[in-house]
C-alpha cells in the first residue's frame, strides 16, 4: 500500500486557518486522497476526499499539488470542536479501496 | 438519522468468557468491517464484509469471528477472550457504488480483558 507522512501534531489559535500537510510520494494515478478525523472519544469521521482537483466541502478544502505527491487539509477558521486527529489516508479505486489504511495522523489542538 | 450503532459501548470481562459486541447500521451500506484501535498501532482491520452471507478476514483477524445474516447487523464475536484483546472497537459501514464513498463509523466499544 502506498505510505503516508503526517506531522505528529499541530497547533492553532481558534479562528485562525489550519493547514495540515500530507505527503504521499509513492501515491499511484488511480488512488483517491482521503481525509478522515477523530474526535477525543469518538469513532472516525469523513472529513473529505480528492483525486486530482482542489475539493470544498462545508468541513473543510483539499489542496492537491500538482503532481500529486503532496495534499493539504485547509480548516478555514479552527475551533474548538476540531481538535481532533487528522489522518490523510490512500484509497485504491474498487474492492481493494474498501479497507482504509490510517497511519499515526496529525493531532490538532486548538487554543482559545 | 444515518448512523452506525455499538453495543455494549463499554465492557469488562474476564479471560475466557464468550462475548459479542453488536454493530447495526441504517444506511442500507453493503460493506461493512471491524477495526481496533491501540496505542502506537493505529486502527487495525480485523473482519469484514461484502453483503450478507460474505465474509473474510482482515488483517488481525485471530481470536475473532464475524456473521452477517442480515444487511444491516455484523456482529463481533470473541469466543475466548484474552487480555491481548483489550482495545476500542470501532464498526464501519459504506455504500459499495463508488469506489471513493466514505466510511461510517460507530462510536466504538472499549473492551478490558482481565
Amino acid at each position: 500500500d502506498a505510505k503516508t507522512t503526517q506531522p505528529n501534531s499541530m497547533e492553532s489559535n481558534e479562528e485562525e486557518p489550519v493547514h495540515l500537510p500530507c505527503n504521499h510520494s509513492t501515491i499511484s494515478g488511480t488512488d483517491y486522497i482521503h481525509w478522515y478525523r477523530q474526535l477525543p472519544s469518538q469513532g472516525p469521521e469523513y472529513v473529505i476526499h480528492g483525486l486530482t482537483s482542489n475539493v470544498n466541502n462545508r468541513m473543510a478544502s483539499l489542496a492537491i499539488a500538482e503532481d500529486r505527491k503532496s495534499s493539504t487539509l485547509i480548516l478555514h477558521r479552527a475551533t474548538l470542536r476540531d481538535a481532533a486527529v487528522y489522518y490523510c489516508i490512500l484509497r485504491p479505486p474498487g474492492t481493494a479501496g474498501n479497507k482504509l489504511t490510517f497511519g499515526g495522523g496529525t493531532r490538532v489542538l486548538v487554543k482559545p | 438519522e444515518a448512523q452506525v450503532t455499538q453495543n455494549p459501548r463499554y465492557l469488562i470481562t474476564v479471560t475466557g468468557k464468550k462475548l459479542t459486541v453488536t454493530c447495526s447500521q441504517n444506511m442500507n451500506h453493503e460493506y461493512m468491517s471491524w477495526y481496533r484501535q491501540d496505542p502506537g498501532l493505529g486502527l487495525r482491520q480485523i473482519y469484514y464484509s461484502m453483503n450478507v452471507e460474505v465474509t473474510d478476514k482482515g488483517d488481525v483477524p485471530e481470536g475473532y469471528k464475524v456473521s452477517r445474516k442480515e444487511k444491516r447487523n455484523f456482529p463481533l464475536i470473541l469466543e475466548s477472550p484474552s487480555p491481548n484483546q483489550t482495545s476500542l472497537y470501532f464498526c464501519a459501514s459504506r455504500a459499495l457504488a463508488r469506489s471513493y464513498n466514505e466510511q461510517f463509523f460507530g462510536p466504538g466499544t472499549r473492551l478490558t480483558v482481565l
